[in-house]
């Protein structure tokens, strides 16, 4: 059972772009993660949101969270090229559970 | 160093022939957990387990088998592997489900192909 669904599918943005992906899922959560996935490899852990915050950053993230809408938001700033890789919400419920992903391409 | 370590990192076997790929954990993490990564589907998990001799069935977890008999390690096994089953597994622990301060630490990944 898919929670999460990324969009855009994917994003091709030049370095120094912000980036943007959003994450809409279906069921109450207790908190939503952020994934980072370079080109087969494991996923990293980037930030965590819990239900009841709205904001919070890390370096050059910034992630929202609206529980009213069931969604959340991923942005990058100033983007590098070295940020390319697949990007990935998780909504916590009883399991972790992700979603299909954003494939993010940086152009230098 | 904190790390899930899977073996091996690649595999090729025949149909039918019995597979175990292992996950090892050094963080002292209650949860553990296999997930297959396809294109197009994202993550998906296979089976979790919450402690030790504490396991339960994913959202996918027809023809694989997992045991919990030490905390550290969670393998996964394949009695008899089909081509369906050709995919990306990554193998992930945390100190909880990931409610609370949980988050998922993940292994490189094991890419396995059944022909």
């Amino acid at each position: 059972s898919q929670q999460g669904e990324e969009d855009p599918q994917a994003l091709s943005i030049q370095e120094g772009e912000n980036a943007t992906m959003n994450c809409s899922y279906k069921t109450s959560i207790n908190n939503l993660q952020w994934y980072r996935q370079n080109s087969g490899r494991g996923l990293v852990h980037l930030i965590l949101i819990r239900s009841n915050e709205r904001e919070k950053h890390s370096g050059r993230l910034r992630v929202t969270l609206d529980t009213s809408k069931k969604s959340s938001s991923l942005l990058i700033t100033a983007s590098r090229a070295a940020d390319t890789a697949s990007y990935f919400c998780a909504t916590d419920t009883d399991k972790l559970i992700f979603g299909t992903g954003t494939r993010l391409q940086v152009f230098p | 160093e904190a790390q899930v370590t899977q073996n091996p990192r690649y595999l090729i076997t025949v149909t039918g022939k019995k597979l175990t790929v292992t996950c090892s954990q050094n963080m002292n993490h209650e949860y553990m957990s296999w997930y297959r990564q396809d294109p197009g589907l994202g993550l998906r998990q296979i089976y979790y387990s919450m402690n030790v001799e504490v396991t339960d069935k994913g959202d996918v977890p027809e023809g694989y088998k997992v045991s919990r008999k030490e905390k550290r390690n969670f393998p996964l096994i394949l009695e008899s592997p089909s081509p369906n089953q050709t995919s990306l597994y990554f193998c992930a622990s945390s100190f909880s489900r990931g409610s609370g301060q949980g988050k998922a630490f993940f292994g490189q990944g094991t890419r396995l192909t059944v022909v």
